[in-house]
């Protein structure tokens, strides 16, 4: 069965350092999203992205933030210089149509010291 | 804004129990309806969806939509301790296809 698949599975970076987060979604699906989970709290919606750009973003999305797939199969969350606050888990999801059912991927923990 | 309200539970039911789980939305121009079920350090994974004022019903789960009540709720019948997870509702507004997310209920299925 096809599935979303990230890595790392978990990253510790110092506060400051950039983080490059990977995702590799279903290969027919379309529409790619990050968002992230902070521990105990509610999946929050990053981003959103579709045909090369950046369909849909929330306030959380700020220039800290950015997005990029390099090559037609791998789908990249940046964080330029990260902070205590950015600790989560990272969840990337697909889906083949607009409104449809997300797929997830098992989650790229952050831990920022 | 938009919003999706959960109680965050716990539930707690015993085996064999109907559990119900239910959501609220403020955003009346929402068009589809989610049910995720995620496990204690895991993804989400789709239970249900749902479009259309009524019931759904698929195997032990049945999904109910009322618009004009702006609520939508999750039956899992002859529940499970496997069922033991947090249910997570999502909506996506009228005019876009971003779900938000709502906290979350946490059930827990007694033996």
């Amino acid at each position: 069965e096809p599935e979303v698949t990230q890595t790392p599975s978990h990253q510790v970076t110092q506060m400051g350092q950039e983080v490059i987060l990977r995702c590799v979604p279903i290969s027919n699906h379309l529409y790619f999203y990050w968002y992230r989970q902070i521990l105990g709290q509610k999946v929050e919606f990053l981003v959103s992205f579709y045909n090369n750009e950046i369909s849909e973003k929330s306030e959380i999305f700020d220039d800290q933030f950015s997005v990029e797939r390099p090559d037609g199969s791998n789908f990249t969350l940046k964080i330029r210089s990260t902070k205590l606050e950015d600790s989560a888990m990272y969840f990337c999801a697909s889906s083949i149509a607009p409104a449809g059912e997300l797929f997830f991927g098992e989650g790229s923990r952050l831990t920022v010291l | 804004q938009k919003e999706v309200e959960q109680n965050s539970g716990p539930l707690s039911v015993p085996e064999g129990a109907i559990a119900s789980l239910n959501c609220t939305y403020s955003d009346r121009g929402s068009q589809s309806f989610f049910w995720y079920r995620q496990y204690s350090g895991k993804s989400p994974e789709l239970i249900m969806f749902i479009y259309s004022n009524g019931d759904k019903e698929d195997g032990r789960f049945t999904a109910q939509l009322n618009k004009a009540s702006q609520y939508v709720s999750l039956l899992i019948r002859d529940s499970q301790p496997s069922d033991s997870a947090t249910y997570l509702c999502a909506v996506n507004a009228g005019g876009s296809y971003i779900p938000t997310f709502g906290r979350g209920t946490s059930l827990i299925v007694h033996p």
